[in-house]
């Protein structure tokens, strides 16, 4: 079975310009999670998605970040304008639901961005 | 206080060495708990879930103490291979969020 896929693997650009990354949950899955990992400040969920609905953006740092879930097997994160800061690798995972709750997270290889 | 914490280690033992990591959670209500493995520039890859009553997994053992409100992972005989990062992850109270913490870093040497 293909697991979570995420385009672009890697993603270098200049600061001001726009940035999307693209998720491919698990067929059948509930949840779909984005995160950004730094090393100052680890793993960090940003948004997540119940039945393509978001349901939690408290960790969406600012208006320049946005992310849709159109239809069950696809899901964007677009950060406009990009900058310096944004710089790092954001994961996508998604999950089943189990006894009313999202279960184990299944992470994508992630998209490694620099904003330069 | 962050809602989940992690000793980030490095934590550098002798192959054969037995190692356990400890993480601290700040929600009662939490009810789900899990491991994580992370290798170097790589996505985290579920270790194994925690359960009430402790559970094994070969040569690793995960433990939960509510009271202390901590998650514990032990590893006997560490290999090599056991190098990596290990973070927990918390589910907290009423939301579906799973809180991670920052990781601990595990070097074995040989």
């Amino acid at each position: 079975d293909a697991g979570v896929i995420q385009s672009p693997r890697h993603e270098v650009t200049e600061m001001g310009q726009e940035v999307t990354l693209r998720c491919k949950p698990i067929s059948g899955h509930d949840y779909l999670f984005w995160y950004r990992q730094t090393m100052m400040r680890g793993l960090e969920l940003l948004i997540y998605f119940n039945n393509n609905v978001p349901i939690d953006d408290s960790g969406m740092p600012e208006d320049r970040f946005s992310a849709k879930m159109p239809n069950a097997s696809f899901s964007t994160l677009k950060i406009q304008p990009s900058e310096p800061r944004d710089s790092a690798v954001y994961f996508c995972a998604s999950s089943l639901v189990v006894g009313g709750h999202p279960n184990i997270q299944y992470f994508g290889a992630g998209t490694r961005l620099s904003v330069l | 206080r962050k809602e989940v914490e992690q000793d980030p280690g490095p934590f550098n033992v002798p192959e054969g060495a037995t190692v356990a990591f400890n993480c601290t959670y700040s929600n009662s209500a939490s009810q789900s708990f899990f491991w994580y493995r992370q290798d170097c520039r790589k996505e985290p890859k579920l270790l194994m879930s925690v359960y009430s009553s402790g559970n094994e997994d070969g040569r690793f053992t995960a433990q939960l103490n509510r009271a202390s409100q901590y998650i514990s992972l032990l590893i006997r005989d560490s290999k090599l291979s056991d190098s990596a990062t290990y973070l927990c992850g918390v589910y907290g109270g009423a939301t579906n969020k799973l809180i991670f913490g920052t990781g601990t870093l595990l070097a074995v040497q040989p």
